[in-house]
């Protein structure tokens, strides 16, 4: 039972470049989201699924697309790198209705 | 709009000192979720509790208690006797009827030996 995995661990993007942040739980749980975390700051929701094929806008979307084409998985996209988007991310999952959510260790991502 | 503010953004103590780290939040919501995590140096982030807005029977596990009042809309953290383990950043997070999780600022705890 590995809980909440995301790959890669650690990226460096040139300013214009794509990724995929791939999030993978295996607690078959409904809901899955996206978070990153700055600086001196708490984390902010980007995304998130509250089931297979569904998706919805969180805090802080622009700039970032996601797909949720199997539960288990939820994926993260950039598809133009901005340094703004320099950060770590966090996915997490958990039950419906007030659940804890279980996070993964992190993304951590530059753009230059 | 929810809100979650952790005024507390550093707190140092000595070891075994108590410590209690404060949390505030806003929502118009009548049914709510309130979480504490801890996200210690190496960087994951681990759930501590969850209370809904029904039931504000404090809760004690071990050298932490959580203490929440509706009145004041707070739900507040208490290390007793800290260690130096316990040094992390500690996050609070409500969450209402959305699907939301909206978390504090966070607030990190030095505890010195």
């Amino acid at each position: 039972n590995a809980g909440v995995t995301q790959t890669p661990k650690f990226r460096v993007l040139k300013t214009g470049q794509s990724m995929t942040l791939l999030c993978a739980q295996d607690m078959n749980h409904e809901y899955m989201y996206w978070y990153r975390q700055d600086p001196g700051m708490g984390l902010r929701l980007i995304h998130y699924s509250v089931g297979e094929g569904t998706t919805a806008k969180g805090e802080v979307p622009d700039g970032y697309n996601v797909s949720r084409l199997k539960k288990q998985n939820f994926l993260l996209g950039l598809e133009s790198a901005a340094p703004s988007q320099t950060s770590v991310y966090f996915c997490a999952s958990s039950y419906p209705r007030g659940a804890e959510q279980y996070f993964g260790p992190g993304t951590r991502l530059t753009v230059t | 709009a929810q809100k979650v503010t952790q005024a507390q953004t550093e707190i140092s103590v000595v070891e075994k000192e108590d410590v209690t780290l404060d949390c505030v939040y806003e929502t118009r919501d009548t049914t709510y979720y309130l979480f504490w995590y801890k996200q210690p140096p190496s960087g994951e982030l681990v759930f501590l509790i969850r209370r809904n807005s029904f039931d504000e029977q404090n809760e004690i596990s071990g050298r932490y208690s959580w203490n929440f009042q509706k009145s004041t809309s707070s739900f507040n953290f208490t290390i007793t006797a800290s260690q130096v383990v316990d040094s992390a950043v500690y996050f609070c997070a409500l969450r209402d009827a959305g699907n939301m999780l909206t978390f504090g600022g966070g607030t990190r705890l030095m505890v010195k030996p």
